[in-house]
């Protein structure tokens, strides 16, 4: 089945930084890779996802890049707020537009130091 | 928020009780999903209903079993639990077709004495 991989387990940046979260996966045929943000006590909520026909998205300060060569995709966050501290998760799966569960990383706390 | 609805918000039980966790939508999606969150794992996968037909049992134990009475409702009945079984146990749901997008509940904290 597949495995994904997210580094790292903690990030602390100061404010206005920029915040990068990597991930790995290892079935090939996953093609569909969403990220979710999970404040203190609340569920989690989609961000931003990819499909593996794209190689970059960007909303705003979110962006998410894909290399299927390398079975990584990567979150980048540019100009941190206080409000973007949460820990976040990226997932892969094998969309067909059926229902396929989604395999998770283990999660990134995210700090913005003020 | 009130998408996707889950009740209760907490549940204590003993290791000998049933009890069944209720999750429902209110989105018109056709695929429903169960996942377990621990501390310290990454959130897991037990099961997934496509328009009332489980599709996938993430090799989860028995003691927890999934009902799907139409698409808009799912079910975790749970009996002779363990102490390892506390977590938090996520309800999602997707429309499926185009749309992978998967929208989560607010959860339910389980706690196994």
């Amino acid at each position: 089945g597949e495995n994904v991989e997210q580094h790292p387990s903690t990030l602390s940046v100061q404010e206005g930084d920029s915040a990068v979260i990597k991930c790995t996966y290892s079935d090939s045929a996953s093609n569909y890779f969403p990220w979710y943000k999970q404040e203190l006590g609340k569920r989690p909520q989609l961000i931003i996802d990819i499909r593996s026909n794209v190689g970059e998205k960007k909303d705003q300060r979110i962006a998410v890049t894909l290399n299927k060569t390398a079975k990584h995709f990567s979150l980048h966050i540019t100009e941190t707020q206080p409000e973007d501290s949460a820990v976040y998760f990226c997932a892969a799966s094998k969309s067909g537009g059926g229902a396929d569960g989604l395999t998770f990383g283990k999660g990134t706390h995210l700090i913005i130091q003020p | 928020e009130t998408g996707v609805t889950q009740t209760p918000r907490h549940l204590v039980m003993g290791m000998t009780n049933k009890k069944s966790l209720k999750c429902e939508q209110h989105l018109g999606h056709n695929a429903m999903y169960w996942y377990k969150q621990s501390a310290k794992k990454p959130l897991e996968l037990m099961f997934v209903y496509n328009f009332k037909e489980q599709t996938e049992n993430n090799s989860v134990p028995s003691r927890f079993s999934p009902e799907c009475p139409n698409s808009s409702h799912l079910f975790l009945h749970l009996h002779t639990l363990q102490p390892e079984d506390s977590a938090l146990y996520l309800c999602a749901s997707s429309p499926q077709g185009t749309d992978d997008t998967q929208y989560f509940g607010p959860g339910t904290r389980l706690t196994v004495l």
